[in-house]
């Protein structure tokens, strides 16, 4: 069946560095693919999409590329802040599975001043 | 515009009890869906309903169940809670069915089973 599976965490990056969070899928067709984040104490926001192969979906510095050869879509930023901070899950909408949504287990990101 | 709403946030029950949580979609949104968020499983769907019809349903036992209203305002039951049960349960509404539209969560209700 569908699955995402992404990197575990936590990872814990100082101000300014670099972030790749990797997600991977398995998925029968084209799904479409997202990225949500989730900040303490509060639901599921969108941060980006894609819904075709080589799409690259990017909001607020954060970008990600659908990459069907490798089945991948991960997620990076060229410098986090500490308004970064929270968990960031990779999820994917099946297309044969009655376009369910599938969730990895979600990461989180501590940015340290 | 409002956002998705969930009550209430926080909720503690025994085991055996049941629960019910509401969740009030965006105005003019048609679609809610369920999730169960745990720690270690993650996000998992529940069900999704659209115009007070279940579209599809996660695999979950016939303990959780749930309807929607003609004003597309949701509703989750599970009944003879269990421990396993405590968990932070989302939900998430859209214009369409997921298959079409991008979902918006609400903040969640924090269910603590003892």
């Amino acid at each position: 069946g569908d699955s995402v599976t992404q990197m575990e965490g936590p990872v814990t990056l100082s101000e300014e560095a670099f972030l790749t969070i990797n997600c991977t899928y398995t998925a029968t067709g084209y799904p479409s693919l997202f990225w949500y984040v989730q900040y303490p104490g509060e639901g599921l926001q969108l941060l980006l999409k894609a819904t075709k192969a080589d799409d690259k979906g990017s909001n607020k510095g954060f970008e990600a590329t659908y990459r069907k050869e490798t089945t991948s879509f991960h997620l990076e930023k060229g410098s986090v802040q500490v308004s970064d901070s929270a968990v960031y899950f990779c999820a994917l909408r099946g297309i044969y599975t009655g376009n369910q949504f599938y969730f990895g287990t979600g990461t989180s990101l501590t940015v340290i001043p | 515009k409002a956002g998705v709403t969930q009550t209430p946030r926080y909720l503690i029950k025994t085991r055996g009890q049941q629960v019910t949580l509401s969740c009030s979609p965006i105005s003019g949104h048609r679609s809610v869906s369920w999730y169960q968020q745990t720690p270690g499983q993650g996000l998992q769907f529940l069900f999704e309903y659209f115009s007070e019809t279940q579209r599809n349903k996660g695999n979950f036992p016939g303990r959780f169940s749930g309807r929607q209203f003609s004003n597309s305002r949701s509703e989750m039951n599970v009944s003879t809670l269990e421990l396993g049960d405590s968990a932070l349960y989302l939900c998430a509404s859209s214009l369409v069915p997921a298959g079409g539209e991008t979902q918006y969560f609400g903040p969640g209700t924090r269910l603590l089973v003892l």
